[in-house]
This record gives C-alpha cells, sequence and structure tokens, in this order.
C-alpha cells in the first residue's frame, strides 16, 4: 500500500507555537500533498511537494520530503487558534489516467487560546 | 473561485433503500473521483472516472455502487441497497490533470445516514 500514515494522530499545543506534523509511505510517489479539513467540511488543498524537492514554503507552512526515508513532514509557524482542524497527507502513485490520492488516518490539531 | 458542489449535504435512508448522490465538478476538470469518510476516520478512496469511463475503483466500490456522468456537468454516485455500514460522509472531488499537477479540489461532501 503506499497509504499515508501521520503522527502523531492528534496534537494540542498554545497559539503561537509551531506545530509539526509527520508522515510516512510505503511506495514510490510522483507528488506528495497536504490538506485540512475543518469538522464535518471538506478537504482544501494546502501544498504540493514533487519527488524532487525537498522543501516548499507557502506563508506559514513549510514541508519537507525525503524519498529516501519515505517520509514528509508539515510545519506550522506561529499557529493561530483558526489553524484548528485536521491535517492529512496524501500520495498519488503512478497509475496513467485518473491517478487517485491516497489519504493518511490523519492529524487532529488543536490550537488552545 | 470554482467550486465543486455536492448535494443533498445530508440524507437519511432506509436500509436496502438507492440512494443517489450528485456532484458538479468544475468546469474544466478531467478527472473525477469519489471518496467516502466514516465519521472520524480516514478518507477512503471509492473511485475515479475519466474519459466516460471508472479508471480505478477500490475494493469497497463494489456491485452496489456505480457512478454516471449523464450530462457532461453531473458526477453522480448511486449506492443500489444500502447497508448501515454505508454510512458515511462522500466527496466527490475533481481535477484538471493527474500526477504532477494534481491538487485535488474537494465538495463539501454528502452525509449519507443508513437507519
Amino acid at each position: 500500500s503506499q497509504q499515508g500514515e501521520e503522527d502523531p494522530q492528534a496534537l494540542s499545543i498554545q497559539e503561537g507555537e509551531n506545530a509539526t506534523m509527520n508522515c510516512s509511505y510505503k511506495t514510490s510517489i510522483n507528488n506528495l500533498q497536504w490538506y485540512r479539513q475543518n469538522s464535518g467540511r471538506g478537504l482544501v488543498h494546502l501544498i504540493l511537494i514533487r519527488s524532487n524537492e525537498r522543501e516548499k514554503h507557502s506563508g506559514r507552512l513549510r514541508v519537507t520530503l525525503d524519498t529516501s526515508k519515505k517520509s514528509s513532514s508539515l510545519l506550522i509557524t506561529a499557529s493561530r487558534a483558526a489553524d484548528t482542524a485536521s491535517y492529512f497527507c496524501a500520495t498519488d502513485g503512478n497509475f496513467q489516467g485518473a491517478q487517485k490520492l491516497v489519504f493518511g488516518q490523519g492529524t487532529r490539531l488543536t490550537i488552545n487560546p | 473561485e470554482p467550486e465543486v458542489t455536492q448535494t443533498p449535504s445530508h440524507q437519511v435512508t432506509q436500509m436496502g433503500q438507492e440512494v443517489i448522490l450528485r456532484c458538479v465538478p468544475i468546469s474544466n476538470h478531467l478527472y473525477f473521483y469519489w471518496y467516502r469518510q466514516i465519521l472520524g476516520q480516514k478518507v477512503e478512496f471509492l473511485v475515479s472516472f475519466y474519459n466516460n469511463e471508472i479508471s480505478e475503483k477500490s475494493e469497497i466500490f463494489d456491485d452496489q455502487f456505480s457512478v454516471e456522468r449523464p450530462d457532461g456537468s453531473n458526477f453522480t454516485l448511486k449506492i443500489r441497497s444500502t447497508k448501515l455500514e454505508d454510512s458515511a460522509m462522500y466527496f466527490c472531488a475533481s481535477r484538471w490533470a493527474p500526477g504532477n499537477t494534481g491538487e485535488l479540489f474537494f465538495g463539501e461532501g454528502s452525509r449519507l445516514t443508513v437507519l
């Protein structure tokens, strides 16, 4: 299975602190993506990192990718209460056509004011 | 900003009944997906669709499930005879291109409750 697995499953921190979530996967990938899901809502794409990239930034988000270890991390700096959500990593495969994304279990992040 | 829309937002049905969940993907997208999420659990792939046919389906997507794109805009998921374990959030997603350019755009989901 190429499924991503996030850890920790749940993370609770104080507002202003940094939050780091990790993702591991099993097979080779073209890219790895991170999504956010507010409770009861749809998933929203945050950032995509290609297999030949090692680090990518977008605002307060920093994603790293280590293909040798088949792992990625998502760092949210200077967290805010509004960052409270579940965060999922997702990996694609090399399937031609409508490539699916395979999602991990997610990390439930709670930012305490 | 274009978005994926799903209807109904919530449907309650009796076990054994047929259910149709509807989705309108983003208009210039070519690849379409259904995922489901049982409450508090992971997001599971059901089926992908391209060029008017199924590209790939998961083990969950058995003979009770079918998809259609009947008119070039709607993308429907039908569950022929619902079971209790079909209770979940069902998400439709679309994207313009697969692979390296491919972020998925998700709808807000249809919550299905089977009694």
